[in-house]
């Protein structure tokens, strides 16, 4: 079975400061690991994700993720929040070998104040 | 980039109807479509996986009577919430599944807020 924990329901930083939402995860195999961004009463915007390669993976809007075999981690990080940035976030973690059923965490809501 | 496009966004029906959700994929085929369902402030639920050209795979404890599932072709998987109630209400959201380069990539639809009155 594959799992993912998002620890944190709530992250809060000051514009200008750097962010980090965090996830770590439990799978069979070599993960896929996929972060998603979540405005109100919209579907899932895709933001990044590792398949293979570097360890760490730029995506879009400035985000990126570190990718952490040992610790099974894969957190989301961003050098400088914007206001903009405030929304929920999802990590979700596939099998590479499974045909693409993902498992998601709980989300964690940024909230980014000016 | 791959696109998903999925209707309606807002759908308000009376308890015992039926509401049937769209899913479409616009510039790609998608042979697997996956259909989730999300509570106010919660995680995504799997409720079942669809394959082109096959019954569908429903996860635990999903009626698969009373969510129908139907990907009839290669863009296009509709989901049927049959007999609605209001418990039924929430938001479901799709997502094809594309193969490039020997990797699996995801593409969600902008989701439709289903409310049962």
């Amino acid at each position: 079975a594959q799992s993912v924990a998002q620890p944190e329901d709530q992250v809060n930083v000051a514009e200008g400061n750097p962010l980090t939402v965090k996830c770590t995860y439990s799978v069979s195999g070599n993960p896929y690991l996929f972060w998603y961004v979540q405005y109100p009463n919209r579907g899932l915007q895709f933001l990044l994700k590792y398949i293979t390669g570097d360890n760490l993976v730029k995506g879009s809007y400035g985000f990126e993720a570190e990718f952490n075999k040992s610790q099974t981690s894969f957190h989301l990080k961003k050098p400088s929040a914007l206001v903009s940035d405030s929304a929920l976030y999802f990590c979700a973690v596939s099998a590479n070998t499974n045909a693409g059923k993902s498992t998601f965490g709980d989300g964690t809501t940024l909230t980014v104040k000016p | 980039g791959a696109v998903v496009s999925q209707h309606p966004s807002r759908v308000i029906c009376k308890s015992g109807t039926s509401v049937k959700i769209e899913c479409r994929s616009l510039d790609f085929q998608a042979t697997t479509m996956f259909w989730y369902r999300q509570f106010p402030k919660q995680s995504l639920m799997l409720m079942a996986t669809s394959n082109e050209g096959s019954k569908a795979t429903y996860e635990q404890g999903v009626e698969k009577d009373k969510f129908l599932i139907n990907h009839a072709s290669l863009t296009l998987s509709t989901l049927t919430v049959t007999s609605a109630h209001p418990e039924d209400s929430s938001f479901y959201i799709c997502s094809a599944s594309t193969r490039t380069g020997g990797y699996y990539g995801y593409t969600f639809g902008s989701g439709t807020r289903l409310t049962v009155v």
